[in-house]
């Protein structure tokens, strides 16, 4: 399946500094979405940016598209140890209601 | 309270049983989803449901069952076929859009 691929898999940061995170997938898309998963827990959706869209912003969250390049990226601000977490992109392709996830991004986040 | 709940939060199977996982959702969304998660993976659809008495394979479909008799409920059967079964299962929502999927608390599955 067209999976999306997250970048790096895992990130470790000091509290306070900034994360980014970047996703890229291979097809076109309708929307792309990033979510995050505490251990143990079901994912809970961040934000998503439309096809149509460069930028988004929630928050401490700050999300980009590229759709010539097939990319995204999460930022994250003043990062908090309560960020660390797993996060995932997804994305829709609009032949159905179906997403594909990636394979997720570890965050850990110092006090 | 609007949301999606799974039961149980722990399920243990037996060498050759079958076990089925509940899911269900209040959000009134056409589309419902069973994924499965191994440690440190990403999520593997396994069926999705987009219309009621309708639903579709996912990437690994084998050894598992679905049903979707009403809207709410999407239940899950783990049969003996499947013979990795260990691993966290999630149960989502959404619209038909493909918008922002709502997830449930997962189910734990054990192999005894």
């Amino acid at each position: 399946s067209q999976q999306g691929e997250e970048d790096p898999q895992a990130l470790s940061i000091q509290e306070g500094e900034n994360a980014t995170m970047n996703c890229s997938y291979k097809t076109s898309i309708n929307n792309l979405q990033w979510y995050r998963q505490n251990s143990g827990r079901g994912l809970v959706h961040l934000i998503l940016i439309r096809s149509n869209e460069r930028e988004k912003h929630s928050g401490r969250l700050r999300v980009t598209l590229d759709t010539s390049k097939k990319s995204s990226s999460l930022l994250i601000t003043a990062s908090r140890a309560a960020d660390t977490a797993s996060y995932f992109c997804a994305f829709n392709t609009g032949a159905n209601s179906k997403l594909t996830f990636g394979k997720g991004i570890t965050l850990s986040v110092r006090p | 309270d609007g949301g999606i709940t799974q039961s149980p939060k722990y399920l243990f199977r037996k060498e050759g049983q079958n076990v089925t996982l509940s899911c269900e959702q209040n959000l009134n969304h056409d589309a419902m989803y069973w994924y499965r998660q191994d440690p440190g993976q990403g999520l593997r659809l396994i069926y999705y449901s987009q219309i009621v008495n309708d639903f579709q394979k996912g990437d690994i479909a084998e050894g598992y069952s679905v049903s979707r008799e009403k809207k709410e409920s999407f239940p899950l059967t783990v049969t003996s076929a499947q013979k990795n079964p260990t691993a966290f299962y999630l149960c989502a929502s959404n619209n038909l859009r493909g918008e922002t999927q709502y997830f449930g608390p997962g189910t734990r599955l054990l192999v005894l």
